[in-house]
C-alpha cells in the first residue's frame, strides 16, 4: 500500500543550524513528490516539489528512488521556518495524495 | 475571490445531526478536492471532483458521507448521522489544471466536533 512517512513528530535545531526534515515513501509507481508547509495561523501552501528542481526560501528536497526518500533540507536555519512541515506523494493517473503526519519544526535563537 | 474560502470555520454539533461544509474555491480552479485532517496526522483524501462531476470519490469513509458541485465552482460537504469519529477539520483545496493536478491551494478549514 501507497504510504508516506516522517519519523520525526518534532525537530528542535537552533537558528543558524542546518535541517533536514525526512520523509520516506512506498509507491511502486512513478512517484510525484511534495512538501507542503502550515505557518502559525495560517492555511497550508506548498513549498516545493520535486519535479520543479527549484530553492524555496533556502529549501531543497531530492527525490532518491533507490531509498524512496524526499527530505528537506536547509543549510542555515531561520526562526521564521518555524512550521508544521508535511511530505505527500502523488501517484501517476490519481488525483490522490497520501500524506505524512508532519514534523513540527522549531527554531530556536 | 482571492483565495479558498469555507465556511463555518467552525461547527459544534450532536451525535447524530447532519452538517454541511462549503467551500467556494478560486474562481477559473476546476479541480476542487475535500481532506480531512484528525488531530495529530496529515489530510486524507476524502472526494474529487473536475468540474461538476465527482472524478474520484474513493476517500470518502462510508455513504454518511456525500458531496456535490452542482454549478462547477461551490462545493458543499455533507455529512449525515453524525459520530463523534467525525470530528476533524475538513480542508478544501483547488488546483488550476494546467499547474498540475497536486499543486493545491488550501482553505483555512472547517473545524467540525461532534459531541
Amino acid at each position: 500500500a501507497q504510504r508516506v512517512t516522517q519519523p520525526e513528530k518534532l525537530l528542535s535545531v537552533f537558528k543558524g543550524a542546518p535541517v533536514e526534515l525526512k520523509c520516506n515513501y512506498s509507491y511502486s509507481g512513478s512517484p510525484e513528490l511534495f512538501w507542503y508547509v502550515q505557518y502559525s495561523r495560517q492555511r497550508l501552501q506548498l513549498l516545493l516539489r520535486h519535479i520543479s528542481r527549484e530553492s524555496i526560501k533556502g529549501f531543497t528536497a531530492d527525490l532518491n528512488k533507490g531509498e524512496t526518500s524526499f527530505h528537506l533540507k536547509k543549510p542555515f536555519a531561520q526562526e521564521e521556518d518555524s512550521a508544521m512541515y508535511y511530505c505527500a506523494l502523488g501517484m501517476d493517473s490519481n488525483y490522490q495524495l497520501i500524506w505524512g503526519a508532519g514534523t513540527k519544526l522549531i527554531i530556536k535563537p | 475571490g482571492a483565495g479558498v474560502s469555507q465556511t463555518p470555520s467552525n461547527k459544534v454539533t450532536e451525535k447524530g445531526k447532519y452538517v454541511e461544509l462549503r467551500c467556494d474555491p478560486i474562481s477559473g480552479h476546476t479541480a476542487l478536492y475535500w481532506y480531512r485532517q484528525s488531530l495529530g496526522q496529515g489530510p486524507e483524501f476524502l472526494i474529487y471532483f473536475q468540474g461538476t462531476g465527482a472524478a474520484d470519490d474513493s476517500g470518502l469513509p462510508n455513504d454518511r458521507f456525500f458531496a456535490v458541485r452542482p454549478e462547477g465552482s461551490v462545493s458543499t460537504l455533507k455529512i449525515q448521522r453524525t459520530e463523534r469519529g467525525d470530528s476533524a477539520v475538513y480542508l478544501c483545496a483547488s488546483s488550476l489544471q494546467s499547474s498540475g493536478a497536486n499543486v493545491l491551494t488550501f482553505g483555512a478549514g472547517s473545524r467540525l466536533t461532534v459531541l
